[in-house]
C-alpha cells in the first residue's frame, strides 16, 4: 500500500452528532496534514502533525474539532456537535519532514454531509 | 485574506491547443509554488512545481512560469488533451516547510 487511505469515504450525519474520520498516511512519511474543501473553494489548511506532535492549528479549527495522531502513524479528526456548515470534503495528506517540493500525497477524502 | 488567488473559475480549450492557467499571490514570503490537479471524487495530485530561484520549470507538456516581481505564476499545457480536463489548484509555501496554501482552483475543460 503506497497511498494515503481515508475512511470512511462518505459520512451522512444529523446535526448535533459527533463524527470521527481516520487517515492512514504513507508509512515512511512523518508529517500528516488535514485540509477541508468546500464547494468552489480550494483545500483549506486545518492542522498538521510531525510524528505524534501537533505543530500547527488553523483558526478554522474551532473548539468542536480535535485531531490526534497517537503513535505517529494514523490520525483521527473528530468533529463534535456537528453543524450544517461542517459539510465539506475532509482531505488528509502526508509528506516526509524533509519534503521536497511536490511530495505531499493526498488521500481521496471523506465527504461529510450534515443534515 | 486570500494569499493565493486564481481569478478564473473555468477555462475551456480545444484539444491540441495551449491551456494557460494563472495564479497570483500576495505573500512575498512564499518561495515554493506548486500546481495540483484534481479529478472528481479523488484527492489532488501533484503536477509540477517551481522554486523562487527559478523562473521556469518544464516537465513534458507542462511548464510553469514564475514572475516574482509581479507575484504571478502560470501553468502552460501544450498540447492540451481531453484527459487534462480537471480542476487545477495553485499552491504556495514558505521555504517548503509551511503547510501549503491553495487557491480556489480553475476548472479546465479540453474539448475534443
Amino acid at each position: 500500500d503506497t497511498g494515503v487511505s481515508q475512511n470512511p469515504r462518505h459520512k451522512i450525519t444529523k446535526r448535533g452528532q459527533n463524527v470521527t474520520f481516520r487517515c492512514d498516511p504513507i508509512s515512511e512519511h512523518n508529517r500528516l496534514y488535514w485540509y477541508r474543501q468546500t464547494l468552489g473553494q480550494g483545500p483549506e489548511f486545518l492542522t498538521y502533525f510531525q510524528n505524534e506532535a501537533q505543530l500547527e492549528k488553523s483558526r478554522l479549527l474551532s473548539d468542536r474539532f480535535s485531531a490526534e495522531r497517537p503513535k505517529g502513524s494514523f490520525s483521527t479528526l473528530e468533529i463534535q456537535r456537528t453543524e450544517q456548515g461542517d459539510s465539506a470534503m475532509y482531505l488528509c495528506a502526508s509528506s516526509s519532514q524533509l519534503w521536497t517540493v511536490g511530495s505531499y500525497t493526498f488521500g481521496s477524502g471523506t465527504r461529510l454531509t450534515v443534515v | 485574506d486570500q494569499q493565493v488567488k486564481q481569478n478564473s473559475p473555468s477555462l475551456s480549450v480545444q484539444e491540441g491547443r495551449i491551456s494557460i492557467l494563472n495564479c497570483d499571490y500576495t505573500n512575498s514570503m512564499f518561495d515554493y509554488f506548486l500546481w495540483y490537479k484534481k479529478y472528481p471524487a479523488e484527492g489532488p495530485t501533484f503536477l509540477i512545481s517551481i522554486s523562487s530561484i527559478k523562473d521556469k520549470n518544464e516537465d513534458g507538456r507542462f511548464t510553469v512560469f514564475l514572475n516574482k516581481s509581479a507575484k504571478h505564476l502560470s501553468l502552460h499545457i501544450v498540447p492540451s488533451q481531453p484527459g487534462d480536463s480537471a480542476v487545477y489548484f495553485c499552491a504556495a509555501s514558505v521555504k517548503g516547510n509551511t503547510p501549503l496554501v491553495f487557491g480556489k482552483g480553475t476548472r479546465l475543460s479540453v474539448i475534443a
